[in-house]
């Protein structure tokens, strides 16, 4: 089983609706983040949490929001989509210290 | 100007050929660092981390340069499987403590039989 799970893997949605990512790990690990990734921009932190109901701006947070009630679910909520929230979204855990971050498998969104 | 620096490629290399990917980081207190592997449509993982004495992992060898700022992955006899993005990724620790992990763009690498 992976250790890092993202529902649901694909979503089309329309402008202005709410969405909610979740993301689950079984690796026990504090810290979790909430990453877009773009063509040609790469990999941008949005949210990220060291710890049940610690919750931290990353670098790209407007019009995004999180939430961090138990150690092993950290979920990516978009308030209204809108069409430049199209993208892939990984979701990944990590321990303090600058060590390895473990990703899921990613959510590819769509919003038309 | 970019806090992690690749050249996006294509590199399109003869399977057994050595290549070079080469990265620059801008934030001198950035601690750590790694060379991450994504495959098409896949989630990054981690291929190895960076030493400041260079270190090496089979066909791949990874090293860092403080001074200059930079650092750089060979692969040796590449295969068939090595085809994919690879990703620096260098680990900053803000004035609050905080880390967090800057990804690169990435460069993509073909491996042509």
């Amino acid at each position: 089983d992976a250790d890092v799970t993202q529902t649901p893997r694909n979503r089309i949605t329309k402008t202005g609706k709410r969405i909610m990512l979740e993301c689950s790990q079984t690796k026990g690990h504090d810290r979790m983040y909430w990453y877009r990734q773009d063509p040609g921009l790469g990999l941008r932190l949005i949210y990220y949490s060291f710890d049940v109901k610690d919750i931290n701006k990353g670098e790209i947070s407007d019009g995004y929001s999180v939430s961090r009630q138990a150690q092993a679910k950290f979920s990516l909520s978009l308030e209204s989509a809108i069409p430049n929230q199209t993208a892939l979204y990984f979701c990944a855990t990590g321990l303090a210290g600058g060590h390895e971050q473990f990703f899921g498998p990613g959510t590819r969104l769509t919003v038309l | 100007r970019k806090e992690v620096e690749q050249d996006p490629g294509p590199f399109n290399v003869p399977e057994g050929a050595t290549v070079a990917f080469n990265c620059t980081y801008s934030n001198s207190a950035s601690q750590s660092f790694f060379w991450y592997r994504q495959d098409c449509r896949k989630e990054p993982k981690l291929l190895m981390s960076v030493y400041s004495s260079g270190n090496e992992d089979g066909r791949f060898t990874a090293q860092l340069n403080r001074a200059s700022q930079y650092i750089s992955l060979l692969i040796r006899d590449s295969k068939l499987s090595d085809s994919a993005t690879y990703l620096c990724v260098v680990n900053i620790k803000s004035n609050f403590g905080n880390e967090k992990l800057t990804f690169g763009t990435g460069t993509r690498l073909t491996i042509i039989p």
